[in-house]
């Protein structure tokens, strides 16, 4: 089954840091692009960072450079997130997703829910 | 940053009736844009890229329009499964942009 699940939200303190996990199967993960998405209450959608298949090629949005860092295992077909210097509008749901051949993200896992609270 | 608005916020129809979405960039992203579908509790689901062309398990009821700035989607015959949040984005260049979305309400 062709599917992206992601892992590893949950409630942090500000400051604090996450590691978020998505793992990919089904499909030739080191084939694709990915990215990761996340909908805070309020703002929508945000792709926040993205890294090439070859790993060789990473972005990241102006909110969350610095702070949080993007890497992929291709032995374990898992995407990562390291999350850091969370602070609460970094508080909401974490999506992984694929970039089919045409760019648009053509899969998307169920998401993981970060809460920063004290 | 690409700012990509939709309209309308929400939109309540009846079945049978047809929607029209919009989404408008402040600048041409060429037709490096994609519709989606999000339903609570769901993944997103990938309804139009390139503007115009279906996802593989799109159903034949939605289609895209447009370029450079101004896109429609267009969802013919409406269903209550119809009912859900529609989103546009923006992959022309990074980051890749969402609009705010528009609620589609089937009454």
């Amino acid at each position: 089954q062709v599917q992206l699940v992601e892992s590893g939200g949950g409630l942090v303190k500000p400051g604090g840091s996450l590691t978020l996990s998505c793992a990919a199967s089904g499909f030739i993960f080191r084939d694709y692009d990915m990215s990761w998405v996340r909908q805070v209450p309020g703002r929508g959608l945000q792709c926040i960072s993205d890294i090439s298949r070859g790993s060789n090629n990473v972005l990241y949005d102006d909110s969350v450079r610095g702070r949080f860092t993007i890497s992929r295992d291709f032995a374990k077909n898992s995407l990562y997130l390291q999350l850091s210097g969370l602070t609460d509008e970094d508080t909401g749901v974490y999506y992984c997703a694929r970039h089919g051949s045409e760019r648009a993200l053509d899969l998307w896992g169920q998401g993981t829910t970060v809460t920063v609270s004290s | 940053e690409e700012v990509m608005r939709q309209s309308p916020a929400t939109l309540s129809v009846l079945p049978g009736e047809r929607a029209t979405l919009s989404c408008r960039a402040s600048q041409s992203v060429s037709s490096n844009l994609a519709w989606f579908q999000l339903k609570r509790g769901q993944a997103p689901t990938l309804l139009i890229y390139n503007a115009s062309t279906r996802a593989t398990e799109t159903s034949l009821r939605f289609s895209g329009g447009g370029s450079g700035t101004d896109f429609t989607l267009t969802i013919t015959t409406l269903q209550s499964e119809d009912s859900a949040v529609y989103y546009c984005q923006q992959y022309d260049y990074w980051p890749y942009t969402f609009g705010q979305g528009t609620k589609l309400e089937i009454k």
